[in-house]
């Protein structure tokens, strides 16, 4: 079965920019969504289709992806982004999620 | 906005069937869109259980099929969870949301999600 694999954890220094991995076999050739979750909160939609946001999330967050790996990056990280993120695709007609990675801002 | 919320009982006996129902409203559940349940263990990460259209078409976690129904009711505009033989490991956060799919790119992803609602198994 296929699998996402992504770090446990980054930390990032206000205002730096935060970059999560998500890696999987031929990654680059499916379409990547990431979520942020917050402590207690329902997860969020951050990125669909490698790239695209939603209404309402910030230009600070954007995608790419290629080969075996898609990348979230968080440009300019604010206190408020610390969260769990997870990077979701379809295999098969099956859906896969990361194991999700913490990113603490410090 | 397309809202959705799940209900059902907080406490399943080993063995039993779980049974949870997603209320969806701002949208239709016949709109172009799938619908999802997808879990997560206390501490631990996302799984997602399936989907289903409103054709009754569904697609579920292979690891997890056997014990599985997704059904739509499109006179309540909701759709409902049940997964039977439960044992502690089904202990979870369980949430529904809405899965738009690009059948081009075949991709999908979920949004929104409900608040959840914690599943426990236990005697």
């Amino acid at each position: 079965s296929y699998e996402l694999t992504q770090p446990p954890s980054v930390s990032v220094s206000p205002g730096q920019t935060a970059t999560i991995t998500c890696s999987g076999n031929t990654l680059g050739e499916k379409y990547v969504s990431w979520y942020q979750q917050r402590p207690g909160q329902s997860p969020v939609l951050v990125l669909y289709q490698d790239n695209y946001r939603p209404s309402g999330i910030p230009e600070r967050f954007s995608g790419s992806n290629s080969g075996n790996t898609a990348t979230l990056t968080i440009s300019g990280t604010q206190a408020m982004d610390e969260a769990d993120y997870y990077c979701q695709t379809r295999d098969s007609n099956t859906v896969i999620f990361g194991g999700g990675t913490k990113l603490t801002v410090l | 906005q397309v809202q959705v919320q799940e209900s059902g009982p907080g406490l399943v006996k080993p063995s039993g069937t779980l049974s949870l129902t997603c209320a969806v409203s701002g949208v239709s559940i016949i709109s172009s869109n799938w619908w999802s349940w997808v879990r997560q263990p206390p501490g631990k990460g996302l799984e997602w259980i399936g989907d289903i259209y409103h054709s009754g078409s569904t697609d579920y976690n292979p690891s997890l099929k056997s014990r599985v129904t997704i059904l739509v009711d499109k006179s309540k505009n909701q759709f409902s969870l049940n997964l039977r033989s439960v044992t502690a490991a089904d202990t979870a956060v369980y949430y529904c949301a809405r899965s738009p799919r690009s059948y081009e790119h075949d991709s999908s992803w979920f949004d929104p999600w409900g608040r959840g609602t914690l599943v426990t198994v236990s005697s």
